[in-house]
């Protein structure tokens, strides 16, 4: 399996400030690679997708690149709604994997 | 707006088959172009991909959970399950599902949120 290896896990930022989350792959998987944002309680969202496409309704703070194995999830200004648990997910291989995790908090 | 729901026992015994209902709604399943998939978190841990179901009845699962997996589909409900046999503590998760777009984008773009499910006698 493809494994995927967020950094950091955890990080304390203050609203409006750029937050970024990386996301390394054990292999090459091109651009197949997509954000998701969780919060307790809610139904998961699609953030990004293709590694840079941003989904429909998502703000424009969030912004995604890389491809190959280095990925990079970008908040631009934080908001008090974006403190949450972020995960990568590949969708290259048939058996799909997820990192392990990026949890925003209030500093 | 597709929403989907999770139900099922929120506690297994050792042993015994986990089993857990999706139902959609907004949408049918037999739309086609969807994947209907599970997704776990177990405590402390990452997310795991389960596996899948089509409306037409074809599944695909993880390797690692295949041989305890049984998914089905009811288009006249729209809904689909999941069987997860001979469960062990190490199976307490919340458990997902989601509807995993085909084509360019493939991507997960619907989830429910989820319930949990603990394994314990």
């Amino acid at each position: 399996d493809i494994q995927m290896t967020q950094s950091p896990s955890s990080l304390s930022a203050s609203v409006g400030d750029r937050v970024a989350i990386t996301c390394r792959a054990s292999q090459s998987i091109s651009s197949f690679l997509n954000w998701y944002q969780f919060k307790p309680g809610k139904a998961p969202k699609l953030l990004i997708y293709a590694a840079s496409n941003l989904q429909g309704g998502v703000p424009s703070r969030f912004s995604g690149s890389g491809s190959g194995t280095d990925f990079t999830l970008t908040i631009s200004r934080l908001q008090p709604e974006d403190f949450a648990t972020y995960y990568c997910q590949q969708s290259y291989s048939t058996v799909l994997t997820f990192g392990g995790g990026t949890k925003v908090e209030i500093k | 707006q597709v929403q989907l729901q999770e139900s099922g026992p929120g506690l297994v015994k050792p042993s015994q088959t986990l089993s857990l209902t999706c139902t959609v709604s907004g949408g049918s399943i037999s739309s086609g172009g969807y994947y209907w998939s599970w997704i776990r978190q177990r405590p402390g841990k990452g997310l795991e991909w389960i596996g899948y179901i089509y409306y037409t009845g074809s599944t695909y699962s993880n390797p690692s959970l295949k041989s305890r997996v049984t998914m089905s589909v009811d288009t006249s409900k729209d809904q689909f399950s999941l069987k997860l046999g001979s469960v062990t503590a190490a199976d307490t998760a919340v458990y997902y599902c989601a509807r995993r777009t085909s084509g360019d984008s493939d991507v997960f773009d619907y989830w429910g949120q989820g319930t949990l499910v603990t394994v314990s006698s």
